[in-house]
């Protein structure tokens, strides 16, 4: 089955942009561009901060941004606030109507 | 206001068999994709499958093909997700999430967590 590739961990200061990376294949985010990012915070249940298409669900700050080149999608958050601290995953459809999750990059604001 | 309560944790024995559920209310339980989701300890987000609760089509992910079996009952809305013969890999925090309209990966409502403890 199809693996996405995340850095295990990003930081950044607040007020910096950091991006988070999501490397797949040319079978899956580079034929489907098919890609959502969720949020989970320690203790927590997954929140989805960028749905397809690149969207923000209603409440989630114009702070995250998500673009997509190639095999890889990115997940901008800008303005860095210690509220940010969390794991984050993206999410691409593969074919076959099956899915998978990216590995999960840690975000730590220093 | 749409809302997932699964069921409460659970600890069972290798070999047991387990059935975790996923109430649904809010919104039309029939029509959205029901998809599950394993955390083991301390690691990343697993997507299990999927089940459309009108007609019970499911999708397992290769990973979960014949370890774990989808089923709805649709007079409770209400979605499961069963082993017949659990394993200690088997422990874990398993989620289930209600999958927008005509998307494959965008899950907007999630229940609060089933942990699940198999002990050897």
């Amino acid at each position: 089955q199809s693996a996405l590739t995340q850095p295990a961990s990003v930081s950044g200061s607040p007020g910096q942009s950091i991006t988070i990376s999501c490397s797949g294949t040319r079978s899956d985010i580079e034929s489907y561009k098919i890609v959502s990012w969720y949020q989970q915070k320690a203790g927590q249940v997954p929140k989805v901060v960028i749905q397809e298409g690149n969207k923000r669900p209603s409440g989630i700050s114009t702070r995250f941004s998500a673009s997509m080149s190639g095999n890889t999608a990115s997940l901008t958050i800008s303005g860095l606030q210690t509220d940010d601290e969390a794991d984050y995953y993206c999410c691409a459809y593969v074919g076959s109507r099956t899915v998978v999750f990216g590995g999960g990059t840690k975000v730590t604001v220093l | 206001e749409v809302k997932l309560v699964q069921s409460g944790a659970e600890t069972r024995q290798s070999g047991e068999s387990l059935r975790v559920s996923c109430q649904a209310s809010g919104y039309t339980f029939p029509t959205y994709w029901i998809v599950w989701v394993r955390q083991m300890p301390g690691r990343g987000l697993e997507w299990m499958g999927s089940i459309y609760p009108g007609d019970s089509d499911t999708r397992y992910s290769p990973s979960f093909q014949g370890q774990v079996t989808f089923s709805v009952e649709k007079s409770i809305n209400t979605a499961y997700v069963q082993w017949n013969s659990l394993k200690a890999s088997d422990t874990a925090m398993y989620f289930c999430a209600r999958r927008l309209d005509g998307q494959q990966t965008t899950f907007d409502s999630w229940g609060q967590g089933t942990l699940v403890t198999v002990s050897s």
